[in-house]
């Protein structure tokens, strides 16, 4: 079974801090995503990345980016956090895009005080 | 704009009867269809999905509907468990980049 490990469970971190969120994936998935999980909006995707070095914004980028630079680990960074930015981080990878569904990390609860 | 949408946000039922879930989508691109559960503090695990070529998909409690003139799907758990308590996630694959779009989730609650 592929494993999508997320490295924290829990993290609390301060307002303005530059935070690093990561992932790895052990079945050599092309495919890497991060969504966030919000009450009432459901799961939106961040960014995504089909290839080491490669990355496509999702649907609300702003105030991430994101590193690729092995093709089993995928890095979601908060340049600068806000309280806004409190949530469940999730991430994702797949074996192509046509291949079907994703294979979930357990989440990262991330709060932003 | 919301390309696939759960118009329900809740959904309460008793053990032992049937759960319907249902989703929507506006997308005719979409080819394929999945469902996710998910417990609180963990991540989405797939449950069952299905092709555009077939109306209906079948695994154990777990029946998908997909009515394509309708651009509608449903998901039928028979007989609902407490254990199947939960939020439900509705995704569609397909369009211009085959990603998955998600809808906003259900929650199941099923009552012993």
């Amino acid at each position: 079974d592929v494993k999508v490990t997320q490295s924290s469970r829990y993290l609390v971190k301060r307002t303005g801090e530059k935070v690093f969120l990561e992932c790895v994936q052990d079945m050599d998935h092309e495919n890497m995503f991060w969504y966030r999980q919000d009450p009432g909006l459901g799961l939106r995707l961040i960014y995504f990345s089909y290839d080491v070095k490669m990355k496509e914004k999702g649907d609300i980028p702003e105030g991430y980016s994101v590193s690729r630079e092995k093709k089993e680990r995928f890095s979601l960074i908060l340049e600068s956090a806000s309280t806004n930015q409190t949530s469940m981080y999730l991430c994702a990878s797949s074996l192509s895009l046509q291949a079907g569904g994703y294979t979930f990390g357990s989440g990262t609860r991330l709060t932003v005080v | 704009d919301q390309q696939v949408k759960q118009n329900s946000p809740s959904l309460s039922v008793q053990e032992g009867r049937i759960s319907i879930l249902n989703c929507d989508y506006t997308n005719s691109m979409f080819d394929y269809f999945l469902w996710y559960k998910k417990y609180p503090a963990e991540g989405p695990t797939f449950l069952i999905s299905i092709s555009s070529i077939k109306d209906k998909n079948e695994d154990g409690r777990f029946t998908v509907f997909l009515n394509k003139s309708a651009k509608h799907l449903s998901l039928h758990i028979v007989p609902s468990q407490p254990g199947d308590s939960a939020v439900y996630f509705c995704a569609a694959r397909g369009g211009s980049n085959y990603k998955l779009t998600f809808g906003k989730g259900t929650l199941l609650t099923v009552n012993p």
